[in-house]
């Protein structure tokens, strides 16, 4: 098992451009998430899906969307980077969201 | 809101000492608690968990966390650290209530020196 995947490992964008990170799951999870983690701040929650067909914000939404793709997709886009969603993006999936969450290698994004 | 509070960001140790990281989160009602790892350049990887029963947990590599329900803290242990411990830890915490969230501390980045 490949656990959480994550796509790609290193991404620099100039400030405007848009991309979309892509995240996969192997362990047929119901629940998936995305995080950003910048130094001194821990882990935020951007997005979830709870289950498949649903997505819910976090904390720290704005500037991104995401989509459930199927039960092991989950990506997350950026319509607009700016300076400030430098930082490095992980996935995440639980069998639900009682259970604990397994983590990705993470994105580290630079935007210029 | 819900928050957890990590006491320490930064702690060095010589090999063999013994470590403990303080976690205390703010919510009264039923929560889920947990520690994750991360070791330079790598995710982050679950420690231990606490979900009910026995407040003392055991969990990979020697470490351990006790939950005080009346200190609402759940805090980390070691008895003897090695090198290979050099890592940065999170406490978290998901709060009962509607979609179950976690909620990270900031983080404890520990050094240990040979």
């Amino acid at each position: 098992n490949a656990g959480v995947t994550q796509t790609p490992k290193f991404q620099v964008l100039k400030t405007g451009q848009s991309m979309t990170l892509q995240c996969a799951q192997d362990m047929n999870h119901n629940s998936m998430y995305w995080y950003r983690q910048d130094p001194g701040m821990g882990l935020r929650l951007i997005y979830y899906s709870a289950s498949e067909g649903t997505t819910d914000k976090g904390e720290v939404p704005n500037g991104y969307n995401v989509s459930r793709l199927n039960k092991r997709e989950f990506s997350l886009r950026l319509e607009s980077a700016a300076p400030s969603q430098t930082s490095v993006y992980f996935c995440a999936s639980s069998l639900n969201t009682d259970y604990e969450q397994y983590f990705g290698p993470g994105t580290r994004l630079t935007v210029t | 809101a819900q928050s957890v509070s990590q006491h320490n960001h930064h702690v060095i140790l010589s090999e063999a000492a013994s470590l403990e990281l303080g976690c205390n989160y703010s919510y009264g009602g039923t929560v889920n608690l947990f520690w994750y790892v991360q070791y330079p350049g790598q995710h982050l990887q679950l420690l231990l968990k606490y979900f009910s029963g026995d407040p003392l947990v055991k969990g990979i590599k020697g470490f351990e966390a006790e939950f005080i329900k009346s200190k609402f803290s759940f805090n980390l242990r070691k008895p003897s650290v090695q090198w290979s411990d050099t890592a940065e830890y999170f406490c978290a915490v998901t709060f009962s209530g509607g979609y179950n969230k976690l909620i990270f501390g900031a983080g404890t980045r520990l050094a240990v020196h040979p």
